[in-house]
């Protein structure tokens, strides 16, 4: 059973107008999500997250949304550049020592 | 800064050879853990370490071994490669376990090939 979900493996966007990444999960304890960025043939690394006390994260072009009601939360890019052409991951810790990874979106920005 | 190191970064194997791929940080995390990465797949917790000498089992813990007998040091080591095990390994630390403010630091990855 997949606690958190990635439901559109790719997305193209062009160059300037806004991306917006959705992640689903299953599990109401989950109370902290990040999102993770991945470049081909290097590590995942990290780039905003979200508490659950918190509906909106915002840092620089990218902002996160969360709603807890729906067990839904989104990353908006804005505006989408070249540069942002990766792989993004959700994920959520699960208990005190691990975390949960979505299976991930390609994100593709169209010059 | 090195952070999360990993070596090597390409290996290929037979079935039934054994191998240890090396992860080491510089940035003193007591949290290290090691994640393979499929198609479609996500990346999935193998096995995790919360300090020197304390390791334990994540998601997909079979034909995997795991020490840790520095901070610093966290292998993974394939007792009898499998093609089921071809993937990409990445290691990742951090200086907490999980929760708010645990975000994970990632080598870049081993990509290893079972025939």
């Amino acid at each position: 059973d997949q606690q958190v979900k990635q439901n559109s493996p790719s997305l193209s966007v062009q160059e300037g107008r806004i991306s917006i990444l959705n992640c689903d999960y299953t599990n109401s304890m989950f109370d902290y999500f990040l999102w993770y960025k991945k470049y081909p043939a290097e590590g995942p690394t990290f780039l905003i997250s979200i508490s659950s006390i918190k509906d909106k994260n915002e840092d620089g072009r990218f902002t996160v949304f969360l709603n807890k009601s729906a067990k839904h939360l989104s990353l908006h890019i804005v505006p989408s550049q070249p540069g942002d052409s990766a792989v993004y991951f959700c994920a959520a810790p699960s208990g005190t020592y691990k975390y949960i990874f979505g299976t991930g979106t390609r994100l593709k920005v169209l010059a | 800064n090195a952070g999360v190191t990993q070596t090597p970064k390409f290996q290929v194997l037979k079935t039934g050879q054994s191998m240890t791929l090396q992860c080491a940080q510089d940035m003193n995390h007591e949290y290290m853990s090691w994640y393979r990465q499929d198609p479609g797949m996500g990346l999935r917790l193998i096995h995790y370490s919360v300090g020197a000498g304390i390791t334990d089992q994540g998601e997909v813990p079979n034909g995997y071994n795991v020490s840790r007998s520095t901070t610093e040091d966290f292998p993974l080591r394939l007792l009898s490669a499998a093609p089921s095990q071809t993937s990409v390994y990445f290691c990742a630390s951090s200086y907490s376990a999980g929760g708010s403010g645990g975000e994970l630091f990632f080598g870049e990855g081993s990509r290893l090939t079972v025939l």
